[in-house]
């Protein structure tokens, strides 16, 4: 398997620009959770989604932040408008929802954004 | 709500020495987690703790999980450079239990 799949890996865009992040889940995989990671701030969940479903919005920071998960191979995290402050590392993140380790997290590689 | 705390923040090791991470949590958790994240990299899955007494080991790392103290440790043997990373642990309550909670991570620099 190819493992968590985001997309894309840096993204620099100027303040007041809207930004689209993308996430793969593993297949089989039935929870997807996005994170946001600060030097500050450390690493953050923003919210999950369980079959598809949203679960847990209350990390995300305001309504400029929506994310989305139209069938269980992807998800977008859109911030509109962005501001330097957005400024981090986005993991996204899958679970195979059985087996022993059902909850057992799977992180993508990260999409680092600046926002001039 | 489930808190999870890792002490030290920060830990510098000579090579070849012994040392131990710890891991506390405040609410009732029936596993625990451990991930390593190299700079500039994304978090890696190391162990995964899924009764009390459980010990998991890999190379020169261990950990262990303790549910009555509510208390997991990582254990280091005789470092090597290439154990410099951040490690955090996370737990998982018992109500709502499809999220992880994180602690704030323990930056290792193992010095040559």
């Amino acid at each position: 398997d190819a493992g968590v799949i985001q997309s894309p890996r840096h993204e620099v865009t100027e303040m007041g620009q809207e930004v689209t992040l993308r996430c793969k889940p593993i297949s089989g995989h039935n929870s997807l959770f996005w994170y946001r990671q600060t030097m500050m701030r450390g690493l953050e969940l923003l919210i999950y989604f369980n079959n598809n479903v949203p679960i847990d919005d209350s990390g995300m920071p305001e309504d400029r932040f929506s994310a989305k998960m139209p069938n269980a191979s992807f998800s977008t995290l859109k911030i509109q408008p962005s501001e330097p402050r957005d400024s981090a590392v986005y993991f996204c993140a899958s679970t195979p929802g059985q087996g022993a380790s059902y909850n057992e997290q799977f992180f993508g590689p990260g999409t680092r954004l600046t926002v001039l | 709500e489930l808190k999870v705390e890792q002490n030290p923040l920060f830990l510098s090791m000579q090579e070849g020495k012994n040392y131990t991470i710890y891991c506390n949590y405040s609410t009732t958790s029936d596993r625990l987690y451990w991930y390593r994240q190299d700079p500039g990299k994304s978090l890696e899955s190391l162990f995964v703790l899924l009764s009390n007494g459980a010990v998991k080991q890999e190379g020169r790392l261990m950990a262990s999980l303790d549910t009555k103290a509510r208390l997991s440790t990582l254990h280091i043997t005789a470092a090597v450079h290439d154990l410099s990373a951040t490690y955090f642990c996370a737990g998982v309550p018992l109500v709502g239990n499809e999220k992880l909670t994180f602690g704030t991570g323990t930056r290792l620099t193992i010095i040559p």
